[in-house]
């Protein structure tokens, strides 16, 4: 058990559909990383935020939002789902806000869109 | 656009004998190399990286080699078990944009 957290589990829902995922980080993490994980496409860096604000962005579709809370919990809102979208999402923490910190992974979130 | 490559695919292995994954990646400025290990149906788990100020790193079985020259650095995994069969994925910091690009993955079968 890595520490960090994710909810839920799974998500199943239908295209044009909103969701959100949640992510708790780990104890005294301040960044938390959001990646997709598609068969084909491997481990796609989305986004990163640091103590509430972004920090690096990567191939996120603007469909896709996330944001930081104060009490560094992170929020990934999907929406006008497509097929396309389903994957597993991990979130990862890191103490800090570089990324050559070592991320820990969560259990992930596996999202099937129908 | 900057990428890491990651080869073999797949690879499949005698226990016992030793594995070895290759990744190349393009940004010379790149100086953090992790290697992630994620078994069927679970998290990648961090099992070793490497800085650019060194050029072997090694913890029991796992070694991992850069090359910062080649752009070329390399896990290897010596005595093979079975439980060392899962997907392998490396990856290496865009200094630049200081965000983490991931190889593809390397699934690894280690055989009876």
């Amino acid at each position: 058990d890595s520490g960090v957290t994710q909810t839920p589990k799974h998500l199943i829902t239908a295209t044009g559909q909103r969701v959100t995922l949640r992510c708790s980080p780990r104890s005294g993490d301040l960044s938390v990383y959001w990646y997709q994980q598609s068969l084909d496409q491997g481990l796609q860096f989305l986004i990163q935020y640091y103590n509430g604000e972004e920090r690096a962005k990567g191939n996120i579709l603007e469909r896709f939002s996330a944001q930081q809370f104060p009490d560094l919990h992170s929020e990934l809102n999907l929406s006008s789902l497509e097929l396309g979208d389903s994957a597993l999402y991990f979130c990862a923490s890191s103490v800090a806000g570089s990324v050559t910190d070592t991320q820990y992974f969560g259990p992930g979130t596996r999202l099937t869109v129908l | 656009g900057e990428n890491v490559e990651q080869h073999p695919s797949t690879l499949s292995v005698q226990e016992g004998d030793s594995a070895v994954i290759k990744c190349t990646y393009s940004d010379s400025a790149s100086n953090y190399f992790p290697w992630y290990k994620q078994e069927l149906g679970k998290r990648p788990q961090l099992i070793i990286d490497i800085r650019s100020n060194v050029g072997e790193k090694k913890d029991q079985r796992i070694a991992v080699t850069l090359n910062k020259t080649a752009k070329h650095f390399s896990l290897h995994i010596t005595e093979t078990q079975p439980e060392d069969s899962a997907v392998y994925f490396c990856a290496a910091n865009l200094n630049r944009d200081d965000k983490i690009i991931f190889g593809k993955g390397t699934r690894l079968h280690i055989l009876p």
